[in-house]
């Protein structure tokens, strides 16, 4: 089965370091989701992509969180400087059509020391 | 604005009992329903759709869903839980006539079903 895949799976790091997480999506999708999971906040969708281009960023702090799409099988997170609060469960997902499901990958679990 | 709402953040059920995890929703247009299953350390896993169609739409793992457009609902439902179903579902919903959101999914908060022995 075609699946969405990210690494690394797991990052701990101090804070103030720079954190870069990686999502391949889905061959043929062409929306791409970051999403945060906490115990607190529950899932947040941070921003999507369409055809590469960003569609909604409105969920990221923008002073810290950069999210890019360099092509069509590779998307980044980026956080710099990290803080503590920025721990969590990062998922990345894709989709193809509009009436199409989101498949999700098994997610980044960030610890910012 | 979307909005869904799941009502209990956790259902407790015997095995072999019927489980059902409850969800209504909130769109200006048509609503698109999707149910998602999430189970420890792993990513949601999509379980069943609600486009157009028949109300009742049968999913994955033995799971269904009725849509009642009238109570704004979209309940998912098995008839006979086993242990193994016990995670974290999440219903979600977006305006089916809202193209420039593209697959935005506007997501309900979890809710967490313990299937007990």
């Amino acid at each position: 089965d075609a699946r969405v895949t990210q690494t690394p799976r797991h990052k701990v790091t101090e804070m103030g370091q720079e954190v870069t997480m990686r999502c391949q999506p889905i061959l043929g999708h062409n929306t791409v989701f970051w999403y945060r999971q906490t115990m607190m906040q529950g899932l947040e969708l941070l921003a999507y992509f369409r055809n590469r281009a960003p569609l909604d960023d409105s969920g990221m702090p923008k002073d810290r969180f950069s999210a890019e799409m360099p092509d069509a099988t590779l998307a980044t997170l980026k956080i710099q400087p990290s803080e503590p609060r920025d721990s969590a469960v990062y998922f990345c997902a894709s989709a193809g059509y509009s009436n199409q499901p989101q498949h999700f990958g098994d997610g980044t679990r960030l610890s910012i020391l | 604005a979307q909005s869904v709402a799941q009502p209990e953040d956790q259902v407790n059920v015997a095995e072999g009992n019927p489980l059902t995890v409850k969800c209504t929703y909130s769109v200006s247009g048509n609503p698109y329903l999707f149910w998602y299953v999430q189970y420890p350390n792993r990513g949601l896993q999509f379980l069943l759709k609600y486009i157009t169609g028949d109300n009742l739409v049968k999913g994955s793992y033995g799971f269904e869903a009725e849509f009642n457009k009238s109570q704004t609902s979209f309940h998912l439902k098995k008839p006979s839980a086993l242990v193994s179903d016990s995670a974290l579902y999440f219903c979600a919903v977006r305006d089916g006539g809202a193209r420039a959101a593209g697959n935005k999914l506007t997501f309900g908060g979890g809710t967490r079903v313990l299937v007990k022995p």
